[in-house]
């Protein structure tokens, strides 16, 4: 199994562009999540999905949009990039939510300039 | 106030020493996670607990519900144990079970 697959590893921006983070798991896991990490912060909860077709806000939504269309994929969408969008970004899943063992893509770094 | 708070935010031992790192949060909650991150970036679970104690190699996880507070420590510590130690919780009440997340501890091993 690959796990949690995250495309690109790196990325830069500039301010007002768009762009996709492919995140792909292959556990036939029901729950996925993105968050975005900042120095000194804990992870912050952007958008989570509890089966494909169900998606919902979660504590920083502003800014991104999310789908999931198969089991598989959660891609995050940036539809106008901006400064506070710089952070390192991770998709999660696990089988059934926060009560089973949380797996984690190798992570985003997205500079906005 | 943070729901989820971590202590110390940063810790620095020698090789051999006996680590503690304490999570505290206010919320009542069905379980709590700790986690690693090492220093590429890549975060791995280490444990899910909800009473009691678990224990993996050298790392020991322990949890008092009726204080809300968990420890993880790590005994004969190792350059390798250096990385970001992040503690989440699960509360009691989210049907979602969405994870409230410490900001982390950070530990380096010096040999």
């Amino acid at each position: 199994n690959a796990g949690v697959t995250q495309t690109p590893k790196f990325q830069v921006l500039k301010t007002g562009q768009s762009m996709t983070l492919q995140c792909a798991q292959d556990m036939n896991h029901e729950y996925m999540s993105w968050y975005r990490q900042d120095p000194g912060m804990g992870l912050r909860l952007i958008h989570y999905s509890v089966g494909a077709g169900i998606t919902d806000q979660g504590e920083v939504p502003n800014g991104y949009n999310v789908s999931r269309s198969t089991t598989e994929d959660f891609p995050l969408r940036l539809l106008s990039a901006a400064p506070s969008q710089t952070s390192v970004y991770f998709c999660a899943s696990n089988p059934a939510g926060g009560a089973y063992e949380q797996y984690f893509g190798p992570g985003t770094r997205l500079t906005v300039t | 106030k943070n729901e989820v708070e971590q202590s110390p935010q940063n810790l620095t031992a020698q090789e051999g020493e006996f680590i503690t790192i304490n999570c505290s949060y206010s919320v009542g909650i069905s379980a709590l996670h700790w986690l690693q991150q090492h220093p590429g970036g890549g975060i791995v679970s280490l444990f899910m607990l909800s009473s009691g104690k678990k224990k993996h190699g050298r790392l020991i996880a322990t949890i008092n519900i009726q204080e809300k507070h968990s420890s993880l420590h790590i005994t004969a510590s190792h350059p390798r144990d250096s990385a970001v130690y992040i503690c989440a919780v699960i509360p009691y009440m989210d049907s979602n079970y969405q994870l409230i997340w410490g900001a982390g501890t950070k530990l380096i091993i010096k040999p």
